[in-house]
């Protein structure tokens, strides 16, 4: 089993709809970190938290600790937030302590 | 403008040649990385530097190398010991281990 779950591995929305993508972890951990990753293969990091819930423009991050779970809204989404949104997690134990692991992704498609 | 720049953006090479990645910040970031991307799999760490002069080996170091002689710089070399080294790969840095990191735009590497 993954350190770092994601669902869906696949979205497909309208213009304008509400999307959530999940991320599940079951390491001890000190951050997760959301990122976005374009068709091009260039990688943007938009949230990095630890509790409680992150807000910047329509993205929305929540997390919670107790249930090692982390959600990323997307509101009234658009046709250019089409890429793949990757969750990855900063380990809080052992010798690899504050390495990332990562999530396979979730691919999102916003049709016009 | 500051940030992150990887060369060449794709690079071609035989098999049992050895091939080195470019990878320059402009951010003053003390840690580096080193990560793979597969199809259908999340990034792997490859290498990671903390501070000038001072490398630690990731998840997947076999076949590769790695030197921080500058802080700006942090070079990889595929080598031919790398069995699969077909691949995307990106760099990144952060301010420091614990940090939200900051992507490069990716080096494909193709090997014929």
């Amino acid at each position: 089993k993954n350190e770092v779950e994601q669902s869906p591995q696949n979205l497909t929305a309208q213009e304008g709809e509400f999307i959530t993508i999940n991320c599940s972890y079951s390491v001890g951990i000190s951050a997760l970190h959301w990122l976005q990753q374009h068709p091009g293969g260039g990688i943007v990091s938009l949230f990095m938290l630890s509790s409680g819930k992150k807000k910047h423009g329509r993205l929305i991050a929540t997390i919670n600790i107790q249930e090692k779970h982390s959600s990323l809204h997307i509101t009234a989404s658009h046709p250019r937030d089409s890429a793949v949104y990757i969750c990855a997690v900063s380990r809080n134990y052992g010798g690899s302590q504050g390495n990332l692991i990562f999530g396979k992704g979730t691919k999102l498609s916003v049709k016009p | 403008d500051g940030g992150i720049t990887q060369s060449p953006k794709y690079l071609f090479r035989k098999e049992g040649q050895n091939v080195t990645l470019s990878c320059e910040q402009n951010l003053n970031h003390d840690a580096m990385y080193w990560y793979r991307q597969d199809p259908g799999q999340g990034l792997r760490l490859i290498y990671y530097s903390q501070i000038v002069n001072d490398f630690q080996k990731g998840d997947i170091a076999e076949g590769y190398s790695v030197s921080r002689e500058k802080k700006e710089s942090f070079p990889l070399t595929v080598t031919s010991a790398q069995k699969n080294p077909t691949a995307f790969y990106l760099c990144a840095s952060s301010m420091d281990h614990y940090n939200e990191q900051f992507f490069g735009p990716g080096t494909r590497l193709t090997v014929l």
